[in-house]
């Protein structure tokens, strides 16, 4: 099946630093890729639809100067969390659009 | 909105089926899945259903689907300790909009 990869798997970061996810598509192109926000035991909650070539689409209540997307290309997202705090601290899953979502292994913020 | 709900906890003994319900309110659903998530784990696809089926069987995996109930069961024979995790439901549709995840119902497989 189709495969999408995540990276990294996990970071540990300093309050009011920033830090990218990359979100890359390995076997097909997607135009569209979504990111989720996972905290402790909840969950799975739409945070952005990233679309190739155009600006992202943020939910109700997600800061888009604070979570950057950008989607140069139909392989790849990333997601930039810029000046990051402790709360920003969750499990960050991105899936790509093909035949169905494909999602990616997640990427665990830690934020001391 | 969409809005997809299901119970939060499930314990079984090892053996045993499992069965864990949800219901969602889009009728436009047209895909229905079912994930697998362990502990400090991404989410692992088990199974999907067609809005036009009432069911799909995969191994141990059995899905219902009652669509004028708006109701999706999944059942796992022999329940094993491996399937001890959290399993969430979600549904989509055709127009490539992101899914949307019940909250998740955790099953406990005791031996």
């Amino acid at each position: 099946g189709a495969v999408v990869s995540q990276h990294p798997s996990r970071v540990i970061c300093k309050s009011g630093t920033s830090v990218k996810i990359e979100c890359r598509s390995l076997d097909f192109q997607a135009t569209t890729m979504f990111w989720y926000r996972q905290f402790p035991k909840q969950s799975l909650m739409l945070m952005a639809t990233s679309n190739e070539g155009s600006k992202a689409t943020y939910e109700q209540g997600v800061e888009k100067d604070k979570f950057l997307i950008n989607h140069a290309s139909l392989t790849l997202s990333t997601l930039t969390v810029t000046s990051a705090h402790p709360e920003d601290s969750s499990f960050y899953i991105c899936s790509a659009q093909g035949e169905t979502q494909y999602f990616g292994p997640g990427t665990r913020l830690l934020v001391l | 909105g969409e809005d997809v709900e299901q119970s939060l906890f499930l314990s079984v003994r090892e053996g045993d089926s499992s069965v864990i319900n949800c219901t969602y309110t889009d009728s436009s659903s047209t895909y229905l899945y079912w994930y697998k998530q362990e502990p400090g784990a991404g989410l692992q696809l088990l199974t999907y259903i067609f809005s036009n089926m009432d069911m799909k069987q995969d191994q141990r995996l059995t899905v219902l689907l009652n669509k004028k109930d708006k109701h999706l069961s999944l059942r796992i024979a022999d329940t094993q300790t491996g399937d001890s995790a959290i399993y969430f439901c979600a549904e989509g549709d055709t127009g490539r909009r992101a899914l949307t995840f019940g909250s998740g119902t955790r099953l406990q497989v005791q031996p």
